[in-house]
């Protein structure tokens, strides 16, 4: 019974370069969030999504950063052109449906970036 | 908007102690509040989770107590072992998201 999933754990891109982050949700979780946790700072909230739908995206920069969840395989955190400015840690989290009223949030381990 | 403070931001203590970490949030409107243990460069582990209709929760050596009108929270851990040592994160859910505190960096000194 795995929880959840992400991978790489460590990403090393040079400016200008894309990432994508991968993240497979708990068995039975159908709602995906993503964090990200720059140095010395919280874990701040960037996107909420369901299967092919994304329901909140209020946290996400307005460009360059785009997130999807497909009816098959892993939710996806795509950045385009990495500035140094986006390394940080990745997190996903995952919940069942009725999410987090009831449940709270189960996360991954982390994805590292590092841009150089 | 919330915002989620947690005091202190460092504790050092012997093992053995028991001790209180606090955690405070500006809005009352929360579905319910979380802490969470994070180890160096590792995820979140899920500790406790409280729903806005309880005042606390108990798993083994800890202990984390509500109160939704003042808006705060703390995490009772009891008898501290070194392997405790780790940044112990608060955490308030509304809307769609959580909204975390910048933690607690514990470390217990065997």
């Amino acid at each position: 019974n795995a929880g959840v999933m992400q991978n790489p754990r460590h990403l090393v891109r040079r400016r200008g370069q894309e990432a994508r982050l991968r993240c497979s949700p708990m068995k039975g979780h159908s709602h995906v969030y993503w964090y990200r946790q720059l140095p010395e700072e919280g874990l701040k909230f960037m996107v909420y999504l369901q299967k092919e739908n994304i329901i909140d995206e209020s946290g996400m920069p307005k460009e360059r950063f785009s997130a999807e969840f497909p009816k098959e395989g892993p939710s996806i955190l795509r950045i385009q052109q990495v500035v140094r400015g986006d390394s940080a840690a990745y997190f996903c989290a995952s919940s069942p449906s009725q999410g987090l009223e009831l449940y709270g949030y189960t996360f991954g381990s982390g994805t590292r970036l590092t841009v150089v | 908007k919330q915002e989620v403070t947690q005091i202190p931001a460092a504790l050092s203590v012997p093992e053995g102690e028991n001790l209180v970490l606090n955690c405070s949030f500006t809005d009352s409107a929360i579905y319910n509040l979380q802490w969470f243990r994070q180890d160096p460069g590792k995820g979140l582990t899920s500790l406790l989770l409280i729903q806005s209709s309880q005042r606390e929760q108990t798993s083994g050596r800890l202990n984390a107590s509500l109160d939704k009108s003042s808006g705060r929270s703390t995490l009772y851990i009891a008898a501290s072992q070194p392997g405790d040592s780790a940044t112990y994160l608060c955490a308030v859910s509304a809307g769609n998201q959580f909204y975390f505190g910048t933690g607690t960096s514990l470390t217990v000194i065997p």
